[in-house]
């Protein structure tokens, strides 16, 4: 079965420093990779996506993340944090190709940005 | 380009009551998911549809809880006799069966629903 796992459910950082969200996952196929945004009191807003193809994924609003096949890691990250960045993210992963596409999901971290 | 909506935001009821939400999926997407998110967790998968029929439930939907797309547009979804532990926020997404965004699920900004 398919799992996934965000160390650190909480995650604070002063504005302008780096941004890291750890995510790791398990499959038993080639999987696909999502992480997606949450603000208070809406759905999730996806900000990017793995699939096949270049590891190194951008999103948007300046985030990218790695997917290391050998280290079941897909940490999201971020150069800079702005004030605006401050909200729930969630790591989600699926079988991917062929029929439809069950998120599993992470707990979520939660990020808090301070002046 | 409307996105996924779903409604109410909000409701709250009391225990045993019925509760029906409704999800508008973008229009040209035949495939529709509810999730549910509870406090401090991240949404779980109770159910998906391809156009009109549901082909997965999962085992947390009980047999209170009861999901329709009649017509492969709307879904609804209804819990009967609520109890306190139903109290979540009920997410749906949907998502088109072709293409490069098949993968790619559009979140409705969700019902939060209160049971007292």
């Amino acid at each position: 079965a398919q799992s996934v796992t965000q160390l650190g459910s909480h995650v604070s950082v002063s504005e302008g420093a780096l941004v890291l969200l750890r995510c790791n996952y398990s499959s038993s196929v080639p999987p696909y990779l999502f992480w997606y945004v949450q603000y208070p009191n809406q759905g999730l807003q996806l900000l990017l996506k793995y699939t096949t193809g270049a590891t190194l994924v951008k999103g948007i609003n300046g985030f990218e993340a790695e997917f290391k096949k050998s280290e079941t890691s897909f940490h999201l990250t971020k150069p800079s944090a702005h004030m605006s960045d401050a909200a729930e993210y969630f790591c989600a992963v699926s079988e991917g190709a062929g029929g439809y596409n069950k998120l599993i999901f992470g707990a979520g971290t939660r990020l808090a940005v301070h002046p | 380009d409307t996105g996924v909506s779903q409604d109410p935001r909000h409701k709250i009821t009391k225990r045993g009551q019925n509760v029906t939400f409704r999800c508008d999926p973008i229009s040209e997407h035949n495939r529709l998911y509810w999730y549910r998110q509870t406090l401090g967790q991240g949404p779980e998968f109770l159910t998906y549809f391809q156009n009109e029929a549901q082909l997965e439930k999962s085992r947390l939907l009980s047999d209170r809880f009861s999901a329709e797309r009649p017509k492969g547009s709307f879904s609804t979804l209804e819990i009967q006799r609520t109890e306190q532990g139903d109290s979540a926020m009920y997410l749906c997404a949907s998502s088109p069966t072709e293409g490069r965004s098949s993968y790619e699920q559009y979140f409705g900004p969700g019902t939060r629903l209160t049971v007292t």
